[in-house]
């Protein structure tokens, strides 16, 4: 079945660096990457998501690209600020039924 | 536009007893997904409901069971709660299967003691 790998578990960047969270994913039938920011004691938010027939997606500060060859997406947020801290989650899903999740990573952004 | 809210928020129940969470989906959303985020862990598919029938299952014993109701509004039941079934339950509406703009609750944290 797809297996989804992320990393790194947790990342430390100072405010104004950028952040770069990978994913990995096995089924070559993936077809939908959605990004996921959950903050402590809520739900998961959709911040970005992209579809296997583009590239890259901006929004604002984040971005995401995915690598369909080499099987890999990522996150990429720049001028990081403090609100910005939260647990990341990728996701894939074939557009069938099931959206398998990363395990997370915790973004911390220092003031 | 009304979000996904769920209900209840918090749940304490013993080993062995049954459990019935509850999730309205978002206006205009016919699917409805309901995932198992363990502490620190991301969120475990358990089931999907598209237009009142189980479009699919994830690795989740039969204990597990759900209902979707003709406003899409939908049902988690577990039966003989375990110890390991206390976790964080999410359910995501979305516009159609497929798993695309999936749009989360804020989630039910069940107990089991």
């Amino acid at each position: 079945g797809e297996n989804v790998e992320q990393h790194p578990s947790t990342l430390s960047v100072q405010e104004g660096d950028s952040a770069v969270i990978k994913c990995t994913y096995s089924d070559s039938a993936s077809n939908y990457f959605p990004w996921y920011k959950q903050e402590l004691g809520k739900r998961p938010q959709l911040i970005i998501d992209i579809r296997s027939n583009v590239g890259e997606k901006k929004d604002q500060r984040i971005a995401v690209t995915l690598n369909k060859t080499a099987k890999h997406f990522s996150l990429h947020i720049t001028e990081t600020q403090p609100e910005d801290s939260a647990v990341y989650f990728c996701a894939v899903n074939t557009g069938g039924f099931k959206t398998i999740f990363g395990a997370g990573t915790r973004l911390f952004v220092k003031a | 536009e009304t979000g996904v809210t769920q209900s209840p928020t918090h749940l304490i129940k013993t080993r062995g007893q049954q459990v019935t969470l509850r999730c309205s989906s978002q206006s205009g959303h016919n699917t409805v997904s309901w995932y198992q985020q363990a502490l620190g862990q991301g969120p475990q598919f358990i089931f999907q409901y598209y237009r009142e029938e189980e479009n699919g299952r994830g690795n989740f014993p039969p204990r597990f069971s759900g209902l979707q109701f003709p406003n899409y509004s939908s049902e988690l039941n577990v039966n003989a709660l375990e110890l390991d079934d206390s976790a964080l339950y999410l359910c995501a509406s979305s516009p159609g299967t497929g798993g695309y703009e999936q749009y989360f609750g804020p989630g039910t944290r069940l107990t089991v003691t």
